[in-house]
C-alpha cells in the first residue's frame, strides 16, 4: 500500500482557492487516488477520486501529473464550512477482490478557514 | 435510504467488560469496514468484510471480533475492554466503485 504524506494544517480565507498536495512516491500501477473531508464528530465523506490528469465535480478538482507521484485538491472559493479535515488516501479500486481495498487514512490536513 | 447507522452513539464501559458495536447498511453495498479514530490521529483500520461470509483483518484487530451477520449487518465486538480501546469507532461501506460511506460513529471511553 503507498503511504501519503500531506501537510498537517494549512490556513486560508473565505473566498480564496485553496490547495492541497499529496505526495505518493510509492504509488503502484492499479491505484487510485482518492480524497475524504472529515467534519468534527463526524464519518469522513468522499469528496473526489482519480487515476491521472486532472478530475472536477461539483464540490473539488484534483489535478494528477503524469508520473502520478503526487496530486493536488483544489477547492476553489472557500468558505467557512469548509473548516475541515482533508486525507489523501491511494488504494487499488480496479479489483473487485475487498481484500485490496484497505485504505490507509494517515493523519490528514487540517484546514482553517477564517472569514 | 438511512445510509449507515451504528449504534450506540455513546458508551461507557469499565475495563474487563465487554461489548458489541452494532452497524447497518441499506445501500446493498458487499464490503464493510470498521475503523478507530482516537484524538488528533486519522482512522485505522480494524477488521473489514469484502462479502457476506467473510471477515478479514485490518491494521489493528487485536483486542476485536467481528461478525458479517448478513449482507447489512457488521457487528464489532470487545471481549475484554481495555483503556486502549478508548476512541471513536466508525463503520462504513462501499459497492463497486469502493467509495466508502461512514456512519455516524460510536464514541466509547473504557475506565
Amino acid at each position: 500500500l503507498a503511504k501519503t504524506t500531506q501537510p498537517i494544517s494549512m490556513d486560508s480565507y473565505e473566498g480564496q482557492e485553496v490547495n492541497i498536495t499529496c505526495s505518493h512516491n510509492n504509488i503502484a500501477t492499479n491505484d487510485y487516488i482518492t480524497w475524504y473531508q472529515q467534519f468534527p464528530s463526524q464519518g469522513p465523506r468522499f469528496i473526489i477520486q482519480g487515476y491521472k490528469t486532472k478530475v472536477t465535480n461539483e464540490v473539488a478538482s484534483l489535478f494528477i501529473p503524469a508520473d502520478r507521484k503526487s496530486s493536488t485538491l483544489s477547492l476553489p472559493r472557500v468558505s467557512l464550512s469548509d473548516t475541515a479535515v482533508y486525507y489523501c488516501l491511494v488504494g487499488d479500486m480496479g479489483s473487485r477482490s475487498g481484500a485490496t481495498n484497505k485504505l490507509i487514512f494517515g493523519t490528514g490536513t487540517l484546514l482553517a478557514v477564517q472569514p | 435510504n438511512a445510509g449507515v447507522t451504528q449504534t450506540p452513539k455513546f458508551q461507557v464501559l469499565k475495563t474487563g467488560q465487554s461489548m458489541t458495536l452494532q452497524c447497518a447498511q441499506d445501500m446493498n453495498h458487499n464490503s464493510m469496514y470498521w475503523y478507530r479514530q482516537d484524538p488528533g490521529m486519522g482512522l485505522r483500520l480494524i477488521y473489514y468484510s469484502a462479502s457476506e461470509g467473510t471477515t478479514d483483518k485490518g491494521e489493528v484487530p487485536n483486542g476485536y471480533n467481528v461478525s458479517r451477520l448478513n449482507k447489512r449487518e457488521f457487528s464489532l465486538r470487545l471481549e475484554s475492554a481495555a483503556p486502549s480501546q478508548t476512541s471513536v469507532y466508525f463503520c462504513a461501506s462501499s459497492g463497486d466503485d469502493w467509495t466508502q460511506y461512514f456512519g455516524p460513529g460510536t464514541r466509547l471511553t473504557v475506565l
